[in-house]
């Protein structure tokens, strides 16, 4: 089976920088996700990675350590829409079957 | 701008009632997802489909729920009979397996079951 383990909440101050960790157990791991949802909307793709180290696009990162089972999402100068839930969700097993964490809530202060 | 579609988008029913969601991939997609999210379990992979066989519904309660293909651009879940547990948002995705990373999402059907 596949565990996975993020936080549930976090607050971070506009402008700042955020970090998201998640932590996963799987057998045949093939890719871990980032999606953004916000309230009372569909999930929406921010990241994919499937090799060792840091992808960048924009404001946000995602780094992995399949070694550790280890991903977090870096989201840089913070503004307030980027208030969300973050999942995270690991693909293994075979197949394009993605298992979600519970997601992160963050919320974005002034 | 290619979206994935569902309707409904919100349906309330008695418990008993047989419920069916409908979903639109976006064409040329061959991969369709239904995923289940509640407050409790967060979102959870019901079943899924590759070029309209399905592939795993290892998630999904069989002997209440069922999901089809008719064709390449119609996914159906149906619920039935309809239980007050079932209450949860719906989401359909798909994707194309030569980019299977990118799964996108439709807007959901809430569903309240009384």
């Amino acid at each position: 089976g596949q565990n996975i383990d993020q936080p549930t909440e976090m607050t971070a101050t506009e402008g700042a920088i955020v970090q998201i960790n998640c932590t996963y157990q799987t057998s045949g791991f093939n890719g871990l996700f980032w999606y953004q949802q916000h309230a009372g909307e569909a999930p929406t793709f921010l990241s994919y990675n499937v090799l060792d180290g840091l992808e960048e696009k924009g404001r946000f990162s995602s780094f992995l350590s399949r070694s550790k089972g280890y991903s977090y999402l870096l989201l840089k100068e913070l503004q307030m829409k980027d208030s969300a839930s973050y999942l995270c969700a690991v693909r293994g097993g075979g197949g394009n079957k993605l298992t979600f964490g519970t997601g992160t809530q963050l919320k974005v202060e002034l | 701008d290619a979206r994935v579609t569902q309707t409904p988008r919100d349906k309330v029913t008695e418990m008993g009632q047989e419920v069916t969601m409908r979903c639109q991939p976006i064409l040329g997609h061959n991969t369709v997802f239904w995923y289940r999210q509640t407050m409790m379990q967060g979102l959870e992979l019901l079943a899924y489909f590759r070029n309209r066989a399905p592939l795993d519904d290892s998630g999904m309660p069989k002997d209440r729920f069922s999901a089809e293909m008719p064709d390449a651009t119609l996914a159906t879940l149906k619920i039935q009979p309809s239980e007050p547990r079932d209450s949860a948002v719906y989401f359909c995705a798909s994707s194309n397996s030569g980019r299977a990373y990118e799964q996108y999402f439709g807007p959901g059907t809430r569903l309240t079951v009384t």
